[in-house]
């Protein structure tokens, strides 16, 4: 079945340095997909989204690439902060089919190293 | 414009019981969709409610309802509860229905089933 999933359960990088985190979907029909941060004791909080009409999107210190031939997609956060320490969702809730509602992936546990 | 809230933050239930949780969203925003978040099982979708109707379920057992007021105002119910009903329920809204958008999260409520 559909399904959207991270790679790494934990990323630790120091801060100042730029962080990827990586997200692997397995719905070629997939057409929309959307970040997620989640702060502890939060629910998720909207960061960025893309459609895949595009390949690259960018806002405030962070990107997002998707690559449909491989069916990948990726987070960058630039010059990380003590604040980004978060889990980041991907999720999918394209119209090109897939489970109702949104389809998150398993979540990155990002830490940021002082 | 005041996020999604709701109510309560936090309840403990003993097995058998039941419960309503309460949800508002966004002001202006007519679809209010719900989410279980368990380690074990991450995100997952619930249902979704537009316009007082319920358009889409998840893969729950019928104990999970909900239902929607004509102020967009929403409540899940969860009866004969189990153990396994321990988790965060979040709330979700948009102010359209459907595929292809992002939703906003509410706090969630953290349900301890003993």
């Amino acid at each position: 079945g559909e399904s959207v999933g991270l790679h790494l359960p934990t990323l630790s990088v120091q801060e100042g340095d730029n962080s990827i985190i990586n997200c692997a979907y397995s719905n070629s029909a997939s057409d929309y997909f959307i970040w997620y941060k989640q702060e502890s004791g939060k629910g998720p909080q909207f960061i960025i989204d893309i459609r895949s009409n595009m390949d690259k999107r960018q806002g405030q210190r962070v990107t997002v690439l998707l690559n449909k031939t491989v069916k990948h997609l990726s987070l960058q956060i630039a010059a990380t902060q003590p604040g980004d320490s978060a889990v980041y969702f991907c999720a999918e809730n394209g119209a090109g089919g897939g489970a109702d509602g949104l389809t998150f992936g398993k979540g990155t546990h990002l830490i940021i190293q002082p | 414009k005041a996020g999604v809230t709701q109510t309560p933050r936090y309840l403990i239930k003993t097995r058998g019981q039941q419960v309503t949780l309460s949800c508002s969203p966004i002001s202006g925003h007519r679809s209010v969709s719900w989410y279980q978040q368990t380690p074990g099982q991450g995100l997952q979708f619930l249902f979704e409610y537009f316009s007082e109707t319920q358009r889409n379920k998840g893969n729950f057992p019928g104990r999970f309802s909900g239902r929607q007021f004509s102020n967009s105002r929403s409540e899940m119910n969860v009866s004969t509860l189990e153990l396994g009903d321990s988790a965060l329920y979040l709330c979700a809204s948009h102010n359209l229905a459907g595929k292809g958008y992002e939703q906003y999260f509410g706090p969630g409520t953290r349900l301890t089933v003993t």
